[in-house]
């Protein structure tokens, strides 16, 4: 199974517009990170924003807010008033306890966003 | 510049060469991690360093590929032989914390490498 999954391929949002990315993951882990990332076309790993797992309020940097919702494992980034320069792929990614092995990242397969005027 | 630091940005190689591709970490990092993305994919794991040690390559191709971070020097990633398929950018990052899922990995810009 898929540790993370991100539903949507591509989007199309008009400027200005709040725009919600879909990520749900998979872990048994009680310990864990989520994080999103953009990479624009010029290709750079840009980090976005992060939530813990035991953390109780969403998070939140600037006009990105996560909207974590620990039961239904899912970690929503949201995107508002959004600006052509989001234009961009945007990456969830998770990070676990080691156990053993490597403690770096699981990503999904990103959302290419593409912002209208 | 104190971030992670990768070169070249962009490598063409022939089929059958090799392929050389350096990572410094962020300044104070001690942990290296190498990722690969094809086109239209998300990153994919391929190896953790720290310091004159491997700790986790279960993400690496058995052969053709290996992975080295020095006492002294940036990491490198070497392909050996090189084929099409491993055309990719290829993605450093760097962390100061091992074992904490709180922590962001910092990544470099990456190395597009062509084989031709």
């Amino acid at each position: 199974a898929q540790k993370i999954t991100q539903t949507q391929p591509g989007m199309f949002v008009q400027e200005k517009e709040a725009v919600t990315l879909d990520c749900t993951y998979d872990t048994s882990d009680q310990s864990y990170g989520l994080f999103w990332y953009k990479q624009p076309s010029s290709g750079e790993m840009i980090f976005l924003i992060y939530q813990g797992s035991y953390d109780e309020q969403n998070a939140t940097e600037g006009r990105y807010s996560l909207n974590f919702q620990k039961a239904r494992k899912s970690a929503n980034l949201v995107i508002s008033a959004s600006q052509l320069g989001d234009s961009a792929m945007y990456f969830c990614a998770m990070r676990e306890l080691p156990g053993g092995g490597a403690d770096g990242l699981t990503f999904g397969k990103g959302t290419h966003l593409i912002i209208q005027p | 510049n104190a971030g992670v630091m990768q070169n070249p940005r962009h490598l063409v190689r022939r089929r059958g060469q090799e392929a050389r591709l350096r990572c410094s970490p962020m300044k104070g990092h001690s942990h290296v991690y190498w990722y690969r993305q094809l086109p239209e994919e998300g990153l994919k794991f391929m190896v953790y360093l720290q310091k004159e040690n491997i700790i986790d390559e279960s993400g690496m191709p058995k052969e053709r590929f290996s992975a080295e971070f020095p006492k002294e020097g940036p990491s490198i990633l070497r392909i050996q032989q090189v084929v099409r398929g491993d055309s990719a950018a290829y993605f450093c990052a760097s962390s100061g914390t091992v074992g904490s899922y709180n922590s962001p990995l910092h990544f470099g810009n990456g190395t597009r490498l062509t084989v031709t």
